[in-house]
């Protein structure tokens, strides 16, 4: 019930293509959702974040799309670009605790 | 203070060896997470500071590993015994309050 799964494992996406990763969940205690993109050798970097109140959240070429009922949210690169080559993961904070809950991960490849 | 400081940033101990990894989170951050990451995997919780308090601990931590932050700023994390099992990127992250996280580059241990 503690899970994410995420969606797809990997994504191949030409430059200026858009890029779509899906995350689905159980447990509604989870109260904040982050996603993390993450290069090879670098710990993961926050990219954005939604809290389930809101249904979409952009900034800049990052969009969230989050649907409460359905449990899933889901992370959309516009203007995909060979720089965004990277595995994004998505991640749900338990409320009242310190622990965020992973998903397993997207490598994400944006050819030119 | 420009992030989460982890080191060493590699270590290659032989099987049997204890190690332990230091942790310097940004400086205003009173929460301190430990995580443990292995190939093509998101990162698993491990245990999580509020100022000198662990307040939890992941069943992934049994009693051959132990977390220290004894005044509030930095962390240590240190595996006794160590098994090939452990061979993983241990990252560490901090952030303000509950959400936010900050994670450091990781300290990449490889057991031989």
């Amino acid at each position: 019930q503690q899970q994410v799964k995420q969606s797809p494992q990997s994504l191949i996406v030409q430059k200026g293509g858009i890029s779509i990763i899906n995350c689905a969940y159980e447990n509604t205690a989870f109260d904040y959702f982050p996603w993390y993109q993450q290069f090879p050798g670098k710990g993961p970097a926050l990219l954005i974040a939604i809290r389930p109140d809101v249904s979409e959240k952009k900034e800049g070429r990052f969009t969230i799309s989050f649907n409460k009922s359905a449990k899933q949210f889901s992370l959309h690169i516009m203007d995909s670009q060979p720089g965004d080559s990277a595995t994004y993961f998505c991640a749900a904070h338990i409320s009242n605790t310190g622990k965020l809950i992973f998903g397993q991960g997207t490598t994400l490849q944006v050819k030119p | 203070d420009t992030g989460v400081s982890q080191d060493p940033r590699h270590k290659i101990t032989k099987r049997g060896q204890n190690v332990t990894f230091r942790c310097d989170p940004i400086s205003e951050h009173n929460r301190l997470y430990w995580y443990r990451q292995t190939l093509g995997q998101g990162p698993e919780f491990l245990t999580y500071f509020q100022n000198e308090a662990q307040l939890e601990k992941s069943r992934l931590l049994s009693d051959r590993f132990s977390a220290e932050r004894p005044k509030g700023s930095f962390s240590t994390l240190e595996i006794q015994r160590t098994e090939q099992g452990d061979s993983a990127m241990y990252l560490c992250a901090s952030s303000l309050n509950r959400n936010g996280y900050t994670f450091g580059s990781g300290t990449r241990l490889t057991v031989v």
